[in-house]
This record gives C-alpha cells, structure tokens and sequence, in this order.
C-alpha cells in the first residue's frame, strides 16, 4: 500500500524567510497531493493541492512542486508569517480507495517575529 | 451549518463503554469521511460513505468500531467496549464531491476521546 513520508518534524524560521517541507510517496499511481494546515486544537485545512499532471501550483506566498519521477512534492511557503505557525501535513492519494487518503505525519511550524 | 460540525467535542469514557461520536456535514454533501488522529500523527481514514451508502469500511481498526449514515446526511461513529488505545481525536470530512480528489474535503473540529 501507500506510505508517505515527511520531513521535517519540526521547522523554526524567522519571520520573513521561506520555510520548505518535503514528503515522499510509494506509490507511482498517486494522482492527488493536497497540503492541509492544523493549527493546535483546530480542524485540519486544505490549503493548496496538486495533481499528478502538473509540475507546480502556486497561490500567493503558498507553492507545491511534484517531482513524479523521485516521487516526491514540496511545500512552499514564502515571506512566513507568525500566523503561519501551525502543523502542516501532506497527504496523498491513489485511487486504491475513494476516501483513502494517506497522510503524512506533519510538520510543525513555527515562525518567529 | 456554516461548517462540518462535531459533537461531543470531548468524550472520557471508562474502558469497557460504549461512545457514539455524531457528524453533522455541510448540508447538501454527498460524500462523508472517518478519520482517527492519534496524538503528534497525522490522521489516518476510518471509513467513507456516498450519500447513505458506506463504500469503504477498510480502515475501521475492528470489528468493534461501526458507522452508519442512515439518512444520506448525519453521521455517527460508535465504538463498543472501548480500550486505552481508541484514545485519539476523531475526525469528520464531508464534501460537496465523491472521492477525496474530486474536491475539498471540509473537516470539522473533531471528537477527542479519551478511555480511562
């Protein structure tokens, strides 16, 4: 089956610069990669997704980029902000199951001013 | 409602009980998801349901976990004889689409249960 891996558990930034996070997937029939953010004791949000055809999606200061031949997706968050702390997990998904989506264990962030 | 909502919010419950944990999706949601999330993970799926359908039971744990959706809209997650490990926050997604990648899933805040 699918299995994802994050990295890193744990990111401090400060203020203004660019925080990166990578995962990796098993799987080479993942079509789907959405990015959620959870802040602590919150519901998890979909804050940009990518699918299999395209190479990068961006939207705003947030960019994903898919590499399908190493199987991995990156998140990008660019001029982070305090309020951009929180726990951010990738996931994936491969059609094995409609609802399956496989998540990554998170990474948390924290920006300091 | 505005949004995906949970009840209870928090639930402690004596190992041996039996929990009903309620979903309430967005209105009009045709597909609706389980998630556990044990603490510091990342949440793991439980079972999907289409309308009142339920496509996908492969991730409930065992056979004491079940859920139904009799009407197409509410939801209930109920655990029997609940053990130390079902302690995790439940997690409710519904969306407007069916399949995880045919549109945004909405979660709703959860249901931590703790067993004693």
């Amino acid at each position: 089956g699918e299995n994802v891996e994050q990295h890193p558990s744990t990111l401090s930034v400060q203020e203004g610069d660019s925080a990166v996070i990578k995962c990796t997937y098993s799987d080479s029939a993942s079509n789907y990669f959405p990015w959620y953010k959870q802040e602590l004791g919150k519901r998890p949000q979909l804050i940009i997704d990518i699918r299999s055809n395209v190479g990068e999606k961006k939207d705003q200061r947030i960019a994903v980029t898919l590499n399908k031949t190493a199987k991995h997706f990156s998140l990008h968050i660019t001029e982070t902000q305090p309020e951009d702390s929180a726990v951010y997990f990738c996931a994936s998904f491969y059609g094995g199951s409609q609802g399956n989506l496989i998540f990554g264990k998170g990474t948390k962030l924290s920006v300091k001013p | 409602g505005a949004g995906v909502s949970q009840s209870p919010r928090y639930k402690v419950a004596k190992r041996g009980q039996d929990v009903a944990l309620r979903c309430d999706p967005i209105s009009g949601h045709v597909s609706l998801f389980w998630y556990q999330q044990a603490l510091g993970q990342g949440p793991e799926f439980l079972t999907y349901f289409q309308n009142e359908a339920q496509l996908d039971k492969s991730g409930l744990p065992s056979d004491r976990f079940f859920a139904e959706r009799p009407e197409g809209s509410v939801s209930t997650l109920k655990i029997q004889r609940t053990q130390q490990e079902d302690s995790a926050v439940y997690l409710c997604a519904s969306s407007l689409s069916t399949g995880v990648n045919t549109g945004e899933l909405f979660f709703g805040e959860g249901s931590r249960l703790t067993v004693l």
